[in-house]
């Protein structure tokens, strides 16, 4: 197991155009965090699932935000209608209970 | 509210010189976490070091120290003995006992100089 995994590491879309970002967490690690960060700011709390339970959302999450994590493992995060300011890295983390998290690379999403 | 705050937005430090990067944090939760990571330019988030609220000691990790004083609820990094490539950007982030999420502070970008 080489660590997190974040895919595609860049995108760049129109506005209005819908995208979906895939993380593959650590194998045992049972809890999967969504953050979002913008250039000169610490990361912002989207979501969290602990297996393929959605136990928790910011309210930072508009309607056109949805996660998944079917089965408990990989996970999915769909933006539909993008709007400029979703411009942002998007990083996702994986944990085992009361561990350090450990992340992936994230995804610059542009949107033009 | 539950809040980290970081005053040094940016750092210059010399090469092989120890340098503090300084970290706030606010909670009412008796049980926290508090967690150093490191963000270089490629933009990949690298754990650091962990500090308990119930650990008596300070932590420390090869050259990270985590100067961690309870009553003033900092906990400052310490990196001693500094190198080029610790050049990047420096958070401190939170995890309270009351949620399962991390909150960041804004970051310190640290620049080292040869």
């Amino acid at each position: 197991d080489t660590g997190v995994s974040q895919n595609p590491r860049h995108k760049i879309t129109k506005r209005g155009q819908n995208v979906t970002f895939r993380c593959d967490p650590i194998s045992e690690h049972n809890r999967l965090y969504w953050y979002r960060q913008t250039l000169g700011q610490g990361p912002e709390f989207l979501t969290y699932f602990q297996n393929e339970a959605q136990l928790e959302k910011s309210r930072l999450l508009s309607d056109r935000f949805s996660a998944e994590r079917p089965k408990g493992s990989f996970s999915t995060l769909e933006i539909q209608r993008t709007e400029q300011g979703d411009s942002a890295m998007y990083l996702c983390a994986s944990t085992w209970v009361n561990t350090e998290a450990f992340f992936g690379q994230g995804t610059r999403l542009t949107v033009v | 509210a539950q809040k980290i705050t970081q005053t040094q937005p940016g750092m210059f430090v010399q090469e092989k010189e120890a340098v503090t990067l300084d970290c706030t944090y606010d909670t009412s939760d008796q049980s926290y976490g508090l967690f150093w990571y490191k963000q270089p330019s490629s933009g990949e988030m690298i754990f650091l070091i962990y500090q308990g609220s119930y650990d008596e000691q300070n932590a420390t990790e090869g050259r990270y120290s985590l100067n961690f004083q309870k009553a003033r609820k900092s906990a400052n990094l310490v990196i001693s003995a500094s190198q080029l490539g610790d050049s990047a950007m420096y958070f401190c982030a939170m995890s309270p006992d009351s949620n399962y999420q991390l909150i960041w502070g804004a970051g310190t970008k640290l620049i080292i100089k040869p």
